[in-house]
């Protein structure tokens, strides 16, 4: 059972321009809604959060938006950066900081 | 400073061994995690310990066995190890209560021949 969905496998952004990454979840019990950032033999990085009684949180260049009804959430990068290239993985969080992460989409930031 | 580091970095062996893998973090974190990134790029919570209790324990074989020494360590042991264990292991840490802002090591790819 796939509670949390990347279905964009990869995305190509040219510098400065906005990335929009997305994500799907069919478990309504997730409290959390968070992006975490992952550099090829290392871990993930804790990037953004949002409550699932808010619908959007701003972090810089970083903006995660929720849609609490259609169960969607993404993650705008602006303006990208080389730098920002990466895995980007979505998660769910619920009880006991327990996260159920997305497949991850690969960011591609050319310059 | 390395924050969540894990020994070994990678680590091949033959099916039926057993083996270790060892995460310690220097966060003073409460909450330390076990998570698996299969060959399809999930990564999937084993286990949480906060305090060295089991608070997580997911549907994970019994071969898998968390031990928590003290609350700075939380390492992975593996019994008969089969070829479907092969994947990368995560370990991480986070304040307490447990939290889902993760500190994340760097992983141990393990490889079962």
């Amino acid at each position: 059972d796939q509670q949390v969905k990347q279905n964009s496998p990869s995305l190509s952004v040219q510098e400065g321009r906005i990335s929009i990454l997305n994500c799907d979840y069919t478990n309504s019990m997730f409290d959390y809604f968070l992006w975490y950032k992952k550099y090829p033999a290392e871990g993930p990085t804790f990037l953004i959060s949002i409550s699932s009684i808010k619908d959007k949180n701003e972090d810089g260049r970083f903006t995660v938006f929720l849609n609490k009804s259609a169960k969607h959430l993404s993650l705008h990068i602006v303006p990208s950066q080389p730098g920002d290239s990466a895995v980007y993985f979505c998660a769910g969080g619920t009880s006991y900081g327990k996260l159920t992460f997305g497949q991850g989409t690969i960011l591609t930031v050319h310059p | 400073d390395t924050a969540v580091s894990q020994t070994p970095k990678y680590l091949v062996t033959q099916m039926g061994n057993d083996k270790s893998i060892k995460c310690e973090q220097n966060l003073g974190h409460d909450t330390m995690y076990w998570y698996k990134q299969d060959s399809k790029k999930f990564l999937k919570i084993m286990f949480s310990y906060n305090n060295k209790e089991l608070i997580i324990n997911e549907t994970v074989p019994n071969r898998f066995s968390p031990k928590s020494p003290d609350k700075a360590h939380l390492n992975l042991h593996i019994n008969s190890l089969e070829l479907g264990d092969s994947a990368v292991y995560f370990c991480a840490s986070s304040q307490d209560p447990p939290s889902y802002e993760q500190y994340f090591g760097p992983g141990t790819r393990l490889t079962v021949t």
